[in-house]
Parts: C-alpha cells; sequence; structure tokens
C-alpha cells in the first residue's frame, strides 16, 4: 500500500541554521504530496504541497520539490527561526477524487535560540 | 472563532464507558474525516464522510463508529473505552476545491485519556 517515510526526530537546531526534514514516499500511482505543520497545542495545518513531478512547494521560507526519480520530497529551510519549533508532517494523496490523505509519523523540530 | 470545531477538548473518562466526540464546520465542506495521533506513530485515519449518506472505514475503525447528521456535523464514537484508545483526535474537512488534491482542513484535536 501508499506510504510515507519521514526521519526520525527531533531535529534540534540553534536559530538561523540550514534545516532538512527527509520524507520518501511508495505509492501505486502519481500522487500529491504534501507538508503539514503542527504548532503546539494546535491542529495540523498546510505548510506547502507539489501536485506533479519537478514542482517545487513553497512557503514561509520552506520549500520542497517532488522528485520522482529518487520518490523524495525533502523539506527545507534555509534558515530557521525559534517560532519554527513544531511537529512536521509529510504526506502523499493519490490524484483521486476519491482518495485519503497518507501521513508519515511526523518529525519534530527543536530550534533554540 | 475556528472553523472546524471539536468538542469537548479535553476529557477523561474510564473504561468501558461510552464517549462520543463530536465536530462541526462552517467551512461548508462536503468531506469530513476523523483521524487519531498517537506518539511516534502519526496520524491514522478512522473513519471518512464523502457527504451526508457516505461513511467509510479508515485503517483504524475496529472499537469506534461515527455519525454524519448533517454536512457540518461528524460525531465519532466509543461504544466502550479501553485504554489504548488513549490518544489525540483530530476531525478534518475538504471540499470541492481539494478534491483530487488531498488537501485538508484540520479542528484544533481532542485529547481523550481512558483510564
Amino acid at each position: 500500500g501508499d506510504s510515507v517515510t519521514q526521519m526520525e526526530g527531533p531535529v534540534t537546531l540553534s536559530e538561523e541554521a540550514f534545516l532538512t526534514i527527509n520524507c520518501t514516499y511508495t505509492a501505486t500511482g502519481y500522487p500529491s504530496l504534501f507538508w503539514y505543520v503542527q504548532y503546539p497545542g494546535e491542529g495540523l495545518q498546510l505548510l506547502l504541497k507539489a501536485t506533479k513531478a519537478d514542482d517545487k512547494g513553497s512557503n514561509k521560507g520552506f520549500e520542497a520539490t517532488y522528485r520522482k526519480e529518487t520518490t523524495s520530497f525533502h523539506l527545507e529551510k534555509g534558515s530557521v527561526q525559534v517560532s519554527d519549533s513544531a511537529v512536521y508532517f509529510c504526506a502523499l494523496s493519490l490524484n483521486s477524487g476519491y482518495s485519503t490523505l497518507t501521513f508519515g509519523k511526523g518529525t519534530m523540530l527543536l530550534v533554540s535560540p | 472563532d475556528a472553523d472546524v470545531t471539536q468538542t469537548p477538548r479535553n476529557r477523561i473518562t474510564k473504561t468501558g464507558k461510552r464517549i462520543m466526540l463530536e465536530c462541526s464546520q462552517t467551512k461548508g465542506h462536503d468531506r469530513m474525516y476523523w483521524y487519531r495521533q498517537d506518539p511516534g506513530l502519526g496520524l491514522r485515519l478512522i473513519y471518512y464522510s464523502f457527504d451526508v449518506k457516505d461513511i467509510n472505514k479508515g485503517e483504524i475503525s475496529d472499537g469506534y463508529s461515527v455519525s454524519r447528521q448533517a454536512q457540518a456535523k461528524f460525531s465519532l464514537s466509543l461504544e466502550s473505552a479501553i485504554p489504548n484508545q488513549t490518544a489525540l483526535y483530530f476531525c478534518a474537512t475538504s471540499g470541492l476545491h481539494q478534491q483530487g488534491t488531498g488537501e485538508l482542513f484540520f479542528g484544533e484535536g481532542s485529547r481523550l485519556t481512558v483510564l
């Protein structure tokens, strides 16, 4: 079945450091890919998405590129802030009107001043 | 006010009790979902509904039931709660513009503890 694998956390960084959170996927078709973020005490919210190969999603300084050849969608940010501390979820959805989201297990990011 | 509202936000109950978690939305979306979040396991789909007359099981539906009372309301029930149902539960919605892309809108979560 379809699945998403993320690097385990927590990822601990100092402010202004470069961030990479790895995500790879297995899917039977050609999925759309997502990064969701969950801030402490809140629900998940969409951070960025890409719907086809080679697309780059970006938002709030974060970006991820849909790599079909490596089945990956790694999240990157050039300079993290304390306010980026959260749990990040990679997810996929097959491009069907009846599909649902499959999530990875989440990666906690802790950014210290 | 939140577009997707879950009640209660926190609940502590005992083994064997019946529990209902409620979700209401003002986004006008036709699709609603219930997920459960456990540390180290991510989010897992319990049930989902694509319209008022449609109910589908997710990957972990055993021990749960749902009711879609109206387009805007989707309730999750635990008929006889057990301790391993202790988790954070999320309701989510999606609508016409999100079909085929999978984008969801989440509530703030309901934390359930079963003693």
